[in-house]
């Protein structure tokens, strides 16, 4: 079983549709990263949160720590997010500097 | 001012030739994390630098892959005698802490190696 799962691993909506991508761990962590790829580019931080939730424009992360679960939302979803999301965990296994381990990403297709 | 850089963004290798792959991070950013990115999986860790020191290379796949980062600025992985399932994406980060527990790590568009 992988230390970071994501779900769906495949997701596609309807413009404007309200959108959630989640992501289980299994670790104990000090932060959790949502992270956005679009094909053939690099990889931009959406997130970092370690409890709560934040909110970025159309975009809304929470976390719950109990129950090691994090979500990322996406409100009124347009064409241009459709892109890689990838959730990933840092302090996993006990490391002290950050390294990440991610999740294997989910498939974001938004069609007009 | 200017993100994480690699290059080059391509390669295309006959297997059992070496490679190097270079990263040149955020000036000023102590924390330097290789990651490798097979076909449609999430990245996995390969090594980490503080500076010019290697704390990390755990994740390294074998000894032919080695990573060095002399001045503590710019990076370079090599893969020696490449082998075809070395084929990946292998991205670079940075990030300004020595202890990016909870720092923001800063990517590079990623070098896509292909070993034939």
């Amino acid at each position: 079983k992988n230390e970071v799962e994501q779900s769906p691993q495949n997701l596609t909506a309807q413009e404007g549709e309200f959108i959630t991508i989640n992501c289980s761990y299994s670790v104990g962590i000090s932060a959790l990263h949502w992270l956005q790829q679009h094909p053939g580019g690099g990889i931009v931080s959406l997130f970092m949160l370690s409890s709560g939730k934040k909110k970025h424009g159309r975009l809304i992360a929470t976390i719950n720590i109990q129950e090691k679960h994090s979500s990322l939302h996406i409100t009124a979803s347009h064409p241009r997010d459709s892109a890689v999301y990838i959730c990933a965990v840092s302090n996993a296994g006990g490391t002290s500097y950050g390294k990440l381990t991610f999740g294997q990403g989910t498939i974001l297709t938004v069609h007009p | 001012g200017a993100g994480v850089s690699q290059s080059p963004r391509y390669k295309v290798a006959k297997r059992g030739q070496d490679v190097a792959l270079r990263c040149d991070p955020i000036s000023g950013h102590v924390s330097l994390f290789w990651y490798q990115q097979a076909l449609g999986q999430g990245p996995e860790f390969l090594t980490y630098f503080q500076n010019e020191a290697q704390l990390d290379k755990s994740g390294l796949p074998s000894d032919r892959f080695f990573a060095e980062r002399p001045e503590g600025s710019v990076s370079t992985l090599k893969i020696q005698r490449t082998q075809q399932e070395d084929s990946a994406v292998y991205l670079c980060a940075s990030s300004l802490a020595p202890i990016a527990l909870r720092e923001t790590q800063y990517f590079g568009p990623g070098t896509r190696l292909l070993v034939l």
